[in-house]
């Protein structure tokens, strides 16, 4: 069965510091989709990216990167120079297919709490 | 655009009463739609999913049931609530591809 790890329950940093969010995923499929989210205080998830299983390019956007291992099967979250406004709860997600239907569901990890102090 | 409503936003309710959460989609048709519920300090744990009108699957047996009178609505319900049914609800669509998830904005339950 499909599984996401995210071991670090929650990270204090200062702003200005980077910081890596971890995530490992477990899954038998070959084909797959992997996600992070991010929800702030208010609660509402928020899509940040998805990287599919067939690549492995790492991907920055501002001062969002994420790197893909495959053959660590982690999907890490880097985000620079943090600020106060990144302070959330952060998800991982890998998909997973609904049977007889063909269409996905999605495993979510425990999530990472932020804190950015100032 | 699509837009997914989800409500309430909040709701206190004592225990052993009934339950309806509706969660409607606009702006698209024939969505996939699943209902999640965030226990505090916990993940995303998946309720209930639907693939069509009248199509319900449960990933978890609990408390609660769900239904799809119709193409874009949604509704997650109990006859009487326990305490451990407190927690954020969250609604949310998914077209057919892996396209991943929209969701809803929660409606955060207390039972007391």
């Amino acid at each position: 069965a499909q599984k996401v790890t995210q071991a670090q329950t929650e990270i204090s940093v200062v702003e200005k510091e980077d910081v890596t969010l971890d995530c490992v995923y477990e899954t038998r499929d070959t084909t797959y989709y992997l996600f992070w989210y991010k929800q702030p205080p208010s609660g509402e998830l928020v899509f940040l990216i998805r990287r599919n299983s067939f690549d492995e390019q790492n991907e920055i956007s501002g001062r969002y990167s994420w790197n893909f291992q495959k053959s660590t099967s982690s999907f890490n979250f880097t985000i620079t120079a943090s600020q106060v406004v990144d302070s959330a709860v952060y998800f991982c997600a890998l998909s997973a297919v609904l049977p007889f239907s063909g269409t996905y569901k999605y495993i979510f990890g425990t999530g990472t709490r932020l804190k950015v102090l100032a | 655009s699509q837009t997914i409503h989800q409500w309430p936003a909040t709701l206190v309710q004592p225990v052993g009463s009934p339950l309806s959460l509706e969660c409607t989609v606009e702006g698209t048709s024939n969505p996939n739609l699943y209902w999640y519920r965030q226990a505090a300090g916990r993940g995303l744990q998946l309720l209930f999913y639907s693939i069509g009108i009248d199509q319900i699957s449960s990933e978890v047996p609990q408390n609660l049931s769900a239904s799809r009178p119709q193409d874009r609505q949604f509704i997650l319900s109990s006859k009487k609530l326990l305490l451990s049914d407190s927690g954020f609800y969250l609604c949310a669509w998914s077209g057919w591809g892996p396209d991943g998830y929209t969701f809803g904005s929660g409606t955060r339950l207390t039972v007391v």
